[in-house]
Formats: C-alpha cells, structure tokens, sequence
C-alpha cells in the first residue's frame, strides 16, 4: 500500500496568512493526488485534483503543486472559513490512501 | 443536484453484523465508481470500499476484506455496505462518496460525499 504522510499535523495561523501544507507518498505516484477540506462535523470536499486542478467553485487562493512524491497545498491568503482540516489522498493505485490530516487553527 | 443520503448504522455488539444503504440521486447512478469511506472518532479518512458502476469489480481495503461487502442495486440508485463480524475499531462514520468515472482508474477522485452514518461497534 502506499503511505501518505502529511506535514505538519496542525499549524496555527492567522487571518491573511500565506500556509503551505506538504503531503510525501511512500513511493511515485506521478500526479495522481487530490485534496480535501474537512470542517468539524462536515463531509470532506474536494479542493483540488490531479494534484493541480482546482474544483470549480472553489476560490482561486488554494493552489496546488508537485509531481512524483512531493506535493503541496497552498492559501495564498487565509480567511476564516479556511480553518479546517485537510487531506491529501492518492489515487494511483487501490488501496486509496489519505494523509493523517493537517488541522489549521486560529493564531 | 448530487444528493447522497446514508442509513443504516447504530450500536452493534462487537461480532455482530450491520448493513449501510447510501441512497443517490441527481446523476445518472450506474454510470459512476461509488465508494465507501470511513473516520473514527476523532481520526483521519480511511477508504473502505469501491465498486464500479456495473456493479462487476469490487475493491477492499485489507483492514475489511473477507468481513464486508460492497454492493449496488442500479435499479434503485442504492449503494450497500453489509458488515459483518464486525470489531470495536470499527467504530467509525461511514460516509458514501461517488467517484469521478465508471471504472477505478488513476485519475479518479471523490467529488461528491454524502453526510455519512455513524456505526458504533461496543458491548
């Protein structure tokens, strides 16, 4: 199976902050890597996939980037609804796999 | 509108079994990979389960497989769960998650969730 492995686990920021979440698969999984916010109580929601491709509807401050093992979710600027917690999950190869999750807080 | 809409969990004694339905609607329901994902209290996401639209390929985590079973009822725009011999660690909500294609592919990803069932396995 391959391991998805997030960093940090939890950060504090706040409010227009720049925060850059890392999500390192156990071995290449070229592309195929989605993102996910989770706020407490709420179903996940896809951010981004193909490990670059925004949803639509989803606002143009995340961005995402990488390829192989290495990949990277970015707020270019934080705003109050983006307190949540997010997951990288892989799909190039069954079992799917998520990150252990990386929680933003408020500073 | 996507709209899925778990039931079926509960409290079970550990050893016992439970089935989830998934009920979609507001897209065309063979035609898409469904999946079942699952998040113990206070834990992060764990697929579960896949299967394709037609219902042929299933897909299961180690953790589950040989103990539970994915299935789907077309006809009935329904996807099921049947759980069975079940653990306290699976203790979990259960959440249904509709997949980008027809078949599991590499560029799949879960677009749709719905708002998951909460299964509690205890004595």
């Amino acid at each position: 199976d391959i391991q998805m492995t997030q960093s940090p686990s939890s950060l504090s920021a706040s409010v227009g902050d720049r925060v850059t979440i890392t999500c390192r698969a156990s071995q290449t999984i070229s592309s195929y890597l989605n993102w996910y916010q989770q706020k407490p109580g709420k179903a996940p929601n896809l951010l981004i996939s193909g490990a670059s491709s925004l949803q639509s509807g989803v606002p143009s401050r995340f961005s995402g980037s990488g390829s192989g093992t290495d990949f990277t979710l970015t707020i270019s600027s934080l705003q109050p609804e983006d307190f949540a917690t997010y997951y990288c999950q892989q799909s190039y190869s069954t079992p799917r796999t998520f990150g252990q999750g990386t929680k933003v807080e408020i500073k | 509108e996507v709209q899925l809409l778990e039931s079926g969990g509960g409290l079970v004694q550990p050893g016992g079994s439970l089935r989830l339905s998934c009920a979609a609607s507001g897209f065309t329901f063979s035609s898409y990979v469904m999946n079942w994902v699952r998040q113990a209290p206070g834990k992060g996401l764990e697929w579960v389960s896949g299967i394709s639209g037609s219902g042929d390929n299933t897909y299961y985590a180690d953790s589950v497989k040989g103990r539970f079973t994915i299935s789907r009822d077309n006809s009935k725009n329904t996807l099921y769960l049947q759980m069975n011999s079940l653990r306290t660690e699976d203790t979990a909500v259960y959440y249904c998650a509709k997949d980008r294609g027809t078949t599991v592919t590499k560029k799949d990803y879960f677009d749709y969730w719905g708002q998951g069932t909460l299964v509690t396995v205890s004595s």
